[in-house]
């Protein structure tokens, strides 16, 4: 079953501004993670945050969690045009495995 | 350099074929893991394993079939009792850390399976 969703589907912006996505989920977690999929290609992971963290940066990502709203949103700032992809969050919970929402497709105009 | 390799790239079936698909990785990870993905989808696991010779479904498991018999190799075979085989296939390997939870994935580039 598909725990995240994301939202929106799909998200046009201009190079240089800003880019945030949503996740929802519907279980308690221990962690949730940002992965990035350009076309055709393997995933690749971004960020984690622990369901004790509230934010996370790295680089131009900044990552924020609300476990009490099951919510949690990527941000980009300063997108590029290389930042085309799809991105897709992932829950984890106790057990060894990833749930995957269905993703937002982000396209970056030059 | 480490990684996950998955082959073959492409691959054509035959209604009625099984295939095996690859899936080899030197990172010395515990955990492997097979997901599939449709046009515009998010993914959907497979199987998983966690230790050599044991493996878990996931939630579509029906119509394929894996094995674990080395830490580095968990191939994946689509039977032919799998309905709608075409796809794109991800593998992909983690740590297991602390209580069981799962860290990052490292995903290899894919497979893409295409029935005739």
């Amino acid at each position: 079953s598909q725990q995240g969703e994301e939202d929106p589907q799909a998200l046009s912006i201009q190079e240089g501004e800003n880019a945030t996505m949503n996740c929802s989920y519907k279980t308690s977690i221990n962690n949730l993670q940002w992965y990035r999929q350009n076309s055709g290609r393997g995933l690749v992971h971004l960020i984690l945050i622990r369901s004790n963290e509230r934010e996370k940066h790295s680089g131009r990502l900044r990552v924020t969690l609300d476990t009490s709203k099951k919510s949690s949103s990527l941000l980009i700032t300063a997108s590029r045009a290389a930042d085309t992809a799809s991105y897709f969050c992932a829950t984890g919970a106790s057990g060894s495995r990833l749930t995957f929402g269905e993703g937002t497709q982000l396209t970056v105009n030059p | 350099d480490g990684g996950i390799t998955q082959s073959p790239k492409y691959l054509f079936r035959k209604e009625g074929q099984n295939v095996t698909l690859s899936c080899e990785q030197n990172l010395n990870h515990d955990a492997m893991y097979w997901y599939r993905q449709d046009p515009g989808q998010g993914l959907r696991l497979i199987y998983y394993s966690q230790i050599v010779n044991d493996f878990q479904k996931g939630d579509i498991a029906e119509g394929y079939s894996v094995s674990r018999e080395k830490k580095e190799s968990f191939p994946l075979t689509v039977t032919s009792a799998q309905k709608n085989p075409t796809a794109f296939y991800l593998c992909a390997s983690s740590i297991l850390r602390g209580m069981g939870s799962t860290g990052e994935l490292f995903f290899g580039e894919g497979s893409r399976l295409t029935v005739l």
